[in-house]
């Protein structure tokens, strides 16, 4: 069974400044998805961003990149210039690339920005 | 796009009852996924529907039933309420094709007293 794991419960940013979020994962699969979601206070849970294994290029959306070393299983999170709406829960998931298969997330990381 | 959202926000039910909560997934998305988060933890996997049938479930209960109908929407129905049942129930919805994430809803927040 696939396992994700976050090994940092809680981390906190000066706001303005670059924070780093970590995730490993365990599969035997060569083809999946890994995803990084946001759950702020308010609790819905949104996408932040998506990595697709075959792809070698690491994913980036605006402020948010990931660093993907599919050998040894990592997925991170690099948040730039951090904003105070970016406090919340961050939950690293995983999911096989079979057309209905689940995702399985891992425990959250609680990011806090400081002003 | 009309987004998921879930029904009821809140909800308080004793030990031993019956609770239906439910969900309208997002037009287009023909798998919806039930999950339970504990406070402080992650989701966890409750079974997921697709086109109509359970085609995966976690490790829960036969007490934690579901439903997909042909409009979107889904129900998940717990049976024999227990105290550790309490937690946030969160639907998520996507389509089948491509590598697409979840799109949740809101979620609805079960204490059993």
């Amino acid at each position: 069974a696939q396992t994700v794991t976050q090994s940092q419960p809680e981390m906190s940013v000066q706001e303005a400044e670059t924070v780093t979020l970590s995730c490993t994962y365990d599969t035997s699969e060569s083809d999946y998805y890994l995803f990084w979601y946001k759950q702020p206070p308010s609790r819905q849970m949104i996408l932040v961003i998506r990595q697709e294994a075959y792809k070698q290029q690491n994913a980036t959306e605006n402020r948010f990149s990931v660093n993907f070393q599919k050998a040894a299983k990592s997925f991170s999170l690099k948040i730039s210039d951090s904003q105070l709406g970016d406090a919340a829960m961050y939950f690293c998931a995983y999911r096989s690339a079979h057309l209905t298969s689940k995702s399985t997330f891992g425990d959250g990381t609680t990011l806090t920005v400081k002003p | 796009e009309t987004g998921v959202t879930q029904s009821p926000t809140h909800l308080i039910k004793t030990r031993g009852q019956q609770v239906t909560l439910r969900c309208s997934s997002q037009s287009g998305h023909n798998t919806v996924s039930w999950y339970q988060q504990a406070l402080g933890q992650g989701p966890q996997f409750i079974f997921q529907y697709y086109r109509e049938e359970e085609n995966g479930r976690g490790n829960f209960p036969p007490r934690f039933s579901g439903l997909q109908f042909p409009n979107y929407s889904s129900e998940l129905n717990v049976n024999a309420l227990e105290l550790d049942d309490s937690a946030l129930y969160l639907c998520a919805s996507r389509a089948v094709e491509g590598g697409a994430g979840y799109t949740f809803g809101s979620g609805t927040r079960l204490t059993v007293v």
